[in-house]
C-alpha cells in the first residue's frame, strides 16, 4: 500500500468559486481525519469519519464546508463560495479504529494546499 | 478544552550534536497521549513518538527520546547524533484517552522548525 494520498496537490480558485478535495485513505483502515493547517500554525482538527458515517465536526467548519466519504473508503471536502481565509493546507489522515484502548497511530497525506485569490 | 504550547518557533542544531525541543500542555485529563510528529519540507507528516500518560517510563525510539513530565504538564523531544535528514518542522500534539469510540482527534502546537547544519 502507498499510503494516505490527496488530490489535488495544489488548488488556485478565485474568492467566491466552489473546490472540492478528495482523500484516499490505506485501504484498511476505517477512521478519517480532516486537519486545516494554515500559515505558522499546527493542524487543526476538521472533522472525522468511522467508515461512512461523519461523527465530529469541529467549529472551524462552517457552513460552507462539507464533508463525504460514501461507501467508506475515500472523502471528499468541498467549500463552497471560498473567501480568503479559506487558503491553508488541508490534511487527511487515516488510522484503525476505534482502538479502545492506545489509539492507533494516524498516517497523514502530503495535503492540499489551497490559496484563493 | 486542551492546548498544546510550543515556544519554540525556530531552532538549529549541528550535524552530530544533540538539541531538545520543548512542550507544554494544558488539560484536566488524567489519562491521554502525546505525540511528536515531523513534517519534512514539502512531505508528508510522520509520527515520531508517542507518550502514555500512564506510563511513568519515558519513551524512546532510537536517537528520539522523550523527558515527560506529567506534573508540570512537559513533554521535551530529545534528538541525539543529529543528522541532516532531520531537518523538518516538529510538532507537539495531545491526544484524550479514547472512550470506547471516541474521536481520538489530535491537538497540535504551532510547531518548532529544525535546522540541522552540516
Amino acid at each position: 500500500d502507498t499510503g494516505v494520498s490527496q488530490n489535488p496537490r495544489h488548488k488556485i480558485t478565485k474568492r467566491g468559486q466552489n473546490v472540492t478535495f478528495r482523500c484516499d485513505p490505506i485501504s484498511e483502515h476505517n477512521r478519517l481525519y480532516w486537519y486545516r493547517q494554515t500559515l505558522g500554525q499546527g493542524p487543526e482538527f476538521l472533522t472525522y469519519f468511522q467508515n461512512e458515517a461523519q461523527l465530529e465536526k469541529s467549529r472551524l467548519l462552517s457552513d460552507r464546508f462539507s464533508a463525504e466519504r460514501p461507501k467508506g473508503s475515500f472523502s471528499t471536502l468541498e467549500i463552497q463560495r471560498t473567501e480568503q481565509g479559506d487558503s491553508a493546507m488541508y490534511l487527511c489522515a487515516s488510522s484503525l479504529g476505534p482502538s479502545g484502548g492506545t489509539p492507533y497511530e494516524q498516517y497523514f497525506g502530503p495535503g492540499t494546499r489551497l490559496t484563493v485569490t | 478544552a486542551q492546548t498544546v504550547t510550543q515556544s519554540q518557533p525556530e531552532m538549529s542544531v549541528q550535524e552530530a550534536e544533540t538539541v531538545t525541543l520543548s512542550c507544554t500542555y494544558d488539560t484536566s485529563e488524567n489519562n491521554y497521549y502525546l505525540f511528536w510528529y515531523k513534517q519534512p519540507p514539502s512531505r508528508q507528516m510522520i509520527l515520531v513518538i508517542r507518550q502514555e500518560a500512564y506510563k511513568q517510563q519515558n519513551a524512546t525510539e532510537n536517537r528520539f527520546s522523550v523527558n515527560f513530565q506529567k506534573a508540570a504538564k512537559s513533554f521535551s523531544l530529545k534528538i541525539s547524533d543529529s543528522q541532516l535528514g532531520d531537518t523538518a518542522m516538529y510538532f507537539c500534539a495531545f491526544m484524550k484517552s479514547g472512550t470506547q469510540g471516541g474521536s481520538e482527534k489530535l491537538v497540535f502546537g504551532k510547531g518548532t522548525k529544525l535546522t540541522v547544519n552540516p
